[in-house]
């Protein structure tokens, strides 16, 4: 059973540039989660979606930043006109569906880089 | 504010000892979970250990264990027969949904 995917695994993208991430849950998950990582920092959470459905954005910056969970594909988190501030490591994460949210498993993450 | 909070950034233990980390945190709800996630240097998050909050047997998975202590809102993660791969970060997260994770902890291995 193949675990989270994560791709790219390095994105270079220079300032005002679109980046697009991508992640493909596990099999048989429905919730996904995405996670930004600062150098020598914790994980902060972001946004949380089902298929089609937004539930939790409360960690998303107002501006630039947008997720989406389409019925068919992967889950996309897309930056518009990155800035330097951008540059970190964004994780993935699956759990499998119910009522009550299950462990979050991780994909190996994409390394944003912005010049 | 809900908080994780890892008050040991850095901790070392020589191999085959063992090693405790501390972690405390805040919540007001009554139902969540509690995870331990290791980061070793190709920076995957690797799941170690989970604790359920209603229940109170402590988890424990091979040379990994907890002490939850639910009052105390602490959660804490035994290693045992340390071994060198065991170095990594260790973060300790909360959540029921979106995980709150505390700051790391770095643990260095020695032979």
């Amino acid at each position: 059973n193949a675990g989270v995917m994560q791709n790219p695994r390095h994105l270079v993208r220079r300032r005002g540039q679109e980046a697009r991430l991508r992640c493909s849950p596990m099999k048989g998950h429905s919730h996904v989660y995405w996670y930004r990582q600062l150098p020598e920092e914790g994980l902060k959470f972001m946004v949380y979606l089902q298929k089609e459905n937004i539930i939790d954005e409360s960690g998303m910056p107002k501006e630039r930043f947008s997720a989406e969970f389409p019925k068919e594909g992967p889950s996309i988190l897309r930056i518009q006109q990155v800035v330097r501030g951008d540059s970190a490591a964004y994780f993935c994460a699956s759990s499998p569906p119910g009522y009550f949210p299950d462990t979050q498993y991780f994909g190996p993450g994409t390394r944003l880089t912005v010049l | 504010a809900q908080t994780v909070t890892q008050s040991q950034p850095e901790m070392s233990v020589q191999e085959a000892e063992t090693v405790t980390l501390s972690c405390t945190y805040d919540t007001s709800e009554s139902d969540y979970y509690l995870f331990w996630y290791k980061q070793p240097p190709s920076r995957q998050m690797i799941l170690v250990i989970r604790q359920e909050a209603y229940k109170q047997q402590n988890a424990t998975e091979n040379r990994f264990s907890v002490n939850f202590q639910k009052a105390a809102k602490s959660f804490s993660l035994k290693i045992s027969d340390s071994q060198l791969g065991d170095a990594a970060m260790y973060f300790c997260a909360r959540g029921s949904d979106k995980l709150i994770f505390g700051t790391g902890t770095r643990l260095q291995v020695f032979p």
